[in-house]
This record gives C-alpha cells, sequence and structure tokens, in this order.
C-alpha cells in the first residue's frame, strides 16, 4: 500500500525558497504514475501546484510556473516541489499525492500524503 | 483555466437525509471529474473518479453522475461520519482546478 509523506521546514522568511520533499513507500516512484502537489491557503480551497512523472517531465500551474521546480530523485524514492520568491499568500498546507490513470486518460489522486503547514512570515 | 463552480456553498441536512452537491465546468470536460471529502486537518480522500466510478473501499451510498458540463455527487443516506467538506476536481486539461468546497454540516 503506497504511502506518501511530506517533510521541509514549517517556516519560511518572505522572498525566500519553500523547500519540501514528499517521500514514497510501499511502492515505486518509477511506476506509471505521475506524482503532485496540492496547497490548501488555512480556511480556503484546493490549488493544484504542478505534477512530476519519474522520467522528470513536469507540468506546472501557470498562476506559479515562473517560481516553481518540481524534481524527482529516484534513487531516494522521492519528488520536491521548490517555490521560489515566496510571500504571506503561499503560507498553506502543501499535499502531495499520487495520480493514477485509467487508459482513457481519466486521471485522480489518490493516496494523499499528510500535509504539512508552510508559513511564510519574517 | 476551467472553472470549476460547485453549488451550495454549504449545506446543512440530518442523518438518514439524501443529499445531492452539484459542480459545473466552464466547458465540456467530458467525464473527467473527481469528487473528493475533506475532514478539518486531514487530507482530501477520494470518493470518485472518472465522474461514475466509485473508489475502492468507498460506501456505496456515495454515487456520482453527469458528464460534458455538469455533475453530482449524491449520498443516499447520510451518515455522521459524512458531514465534511466536498471537492470536485477536473482533470480533463492543465491546469488542473478544483471546485470551491462544499461544506455539509449537521442540521
Amino acid at each position: 500500500q503506497v504511502q506518501l509523506q511530506e517533510s521541509g521546514p514549517g517556516l519560511v522568511k518572505p522572498s525566500g525558497t519553500l523547500s519540501l520533499t514528499c517521500a514514497v513507500s510501499g511502492g515505486s516512484i518509477s511506476s506509471t504514475n505521475w506524482w503532485s502537489w496540492v496547497r490548501q491557503p488555512p480556511g480556503k480551497g484546493l490549488e493544484w501546484i504542478g505534477e512530476i512523472y519519474h522520467s522528470g517531465s513536469t507540468n506546472y500551474n501557470p498562476s506559479l510556473k515562473s517560481r516553481i521546480t518540481i524534481s524527482v530523485d529516484k534513487s531516494k524514492n522521492q519528488f520536491s516541489l521548490n517555490l521560489s520568491s515566496v510571500t504571506a499568500a503561499d503560507t498553506a498546507v502543501y499535499y502531495c499525492a499520487r495520480i493514477s490513470s485509467t487508459s482513457s486518460y481519466q486521471n485522480w489522486f489518490d493516496p494523499w500524503g499528510q500535509g504539512t503547514l508552510v508559513t511564510v512570515s519574517s | 483555466a476551467i472553472q470549476m463552480t460547485q453549488s451550495p456553498s454549504s449545506l446543512s441536512a440530518s442523518v438518514g437525509d439524501r443529499v445531492t452537491i452539484t459542480c459545473r465546468a466552464s466547458q465540456d470536460i467530458r467525464n473527467e471529474l473527481g469528487w473528493y471529502q475533506q475532514k478539518p486537518g486531514k487530507a482530501p480522500k477520494l470518493l470518485i473518479y472518472a465522474a461514475s466510478s466509485l473508489q475502492s473501499g468507498v460506501p456505496s451510498r456515495f454515487s456520482g453522475s453527469g458528464s460534458g458540463t455538469d455533475f453530482t455527487l449524491t449520498i443516499s443516506s447520510l451518515q455522521p461520519e459524512d458531514f465534511a467538506t466536498y471537492y470536485c476536481l477536473q482533470d480533463y486539461n492543465y491546469p488542473y482546478t478544483f471546485g470551491q468546497g462544499t461544506k455539509l454540516e449537521i442540521k
């Protein structure tokens, strides 16, 4: 049973870079899945950030694209998120999730990590 | 980006009630939509994918329907553990987008 676990600093200074890692256990990151980041500001809704395949192919949300890098480390079975030039608006719970697909390209997000709160503050 | 509009934003209901939540897409997304349940302090949980396919382990009182631009999530008989916030998510094209959520509260 695949499990995901986010890790990283809970506090980042404004204009700094937010860096998070999602460790995958119970399965291989080199499977035929995409791996994704989603965030949720306190008391608000969900926002898709981006995704990566084990080959390194990525897709990003255009609203964040200029500031995002998602990378994969197959040797450690994990993937990572870097978000640069952060402001208070980037304060959120960040989730990682696995994306599975049907042969007809319908996708679904499951499982999810438990989430990690990142606060942007000086 | 495709906009997903859920209604209602909040809903009060009683145990045993039948409840329907709707999600409307700003353009045709075929059946590429999922429904997720989120409880306070927890990660979202997949309920339905491909508009009407029930995720393994999810109770059969949950069902989804629709295609094109209009979708519904139905809970046939509310249980105490169903009080949560529900989100739709379109995976038809990038960027994937969520509805704003529907908070289901106990009446």
